[in-house]
């Protein structure tokens, strides 16, 4: 079964701090790369996506993706107390062509202020 | 990115009637929409792919005479949960099939 892995957290850092989240997937094939943020009963708001090795940054934000160690991860620079949130990691799994992700179950983020 | 609503944001049902849940793409032109269901405290689950013209897939385990999908035109596309129960309370969420990956904003469904 093709899975996304996540630690569930919840993760807490003070305010300022760097927040660093995990992912892992199972399927060598994975394409492409997506990190959600989801605020509690809401839908969830695409942060940043990668396609190929190595850093993307958007901001705050650094992605880096490692498909030879099926990993992913999602830096946060100075975090902010509104960064508190589940952060989910989602895989396009089936490749080119196809749209469909496999999310993870999310890791919980708490910022201390 | 594309955006997407979707109507009713919440409802609440009695048991055993139908609800029907619209998601329309506004800028964008969707011939494929991904159904996503999401239970308390977990994640995103695909339920189904609606396919303008064509039947939906379904799936596994994702009862498809229980979950009616509709994609009659390419900016609109329809989930209707049939005679629902508790058990499908959940955050019904569509998204249509982009390399942008947006999601709707999601529709809660509280059967009692």
């Amino acid at each position: 079964q093709k899975e996304v892995e996540q630690n569930s957290g919840p993760l807490s850092v003070p305010e300022g701090a760097i927040a660093s989240l995990n992912c892992t997937y199972s399927d060598r094939g994975s394409q492409s790369f997506f990190w959600y943020r989801q605020y509690s009963g809401k839908s969830p708001e695409l942060i940043m996506f990668i396609y190929s090795n190595g850093d993307k940054e958007d901001g705050r934000f650094t992605a880096q993706l490692n498909k030879a160690s099926q990993y992913v991860s999602l830096l946060i620079r100075d975090s902010q107390p509104s960064d508190s949130a589940t952060y989910l990691c989602a895989v396009n799994i089936a490749g080119a062509g196809s749209y469909q992700l496999t999310f993870g179950k999310g890791t919980k983020l708490s910022v201390i202020p | 990115g594309a955006v997407v609503s979707q109507h009713p944001s919440w409802v609440i049902c009695k048991s055993g009637t139908s609800v029907k849940i619209e998601c329309r793409s506004l800028d964008f032109q969707a011939t494929t929409m991904f159904w996503y269901r999401q239970f308390p405290k977990q994640s995103l689950m695909l339920m189904a792919t609606s396919n303008e013209g064509s039947k939906a897939t379904y799936e596994q385990g994702v009862e498809k005479d229980k979950f009616l999908i509709n994609h009659a035109s390419l900016t609109l596309s329809t989930l209707t949960v049939t005679s629902a129960h508790p058990e499908d309370s959940s955050f019904y969420i569509c998204t249509p099939s982009s390399n942008e990956q947006f999601f709707g904003p999601g529709t809660r469904l509280t059967v009692l």
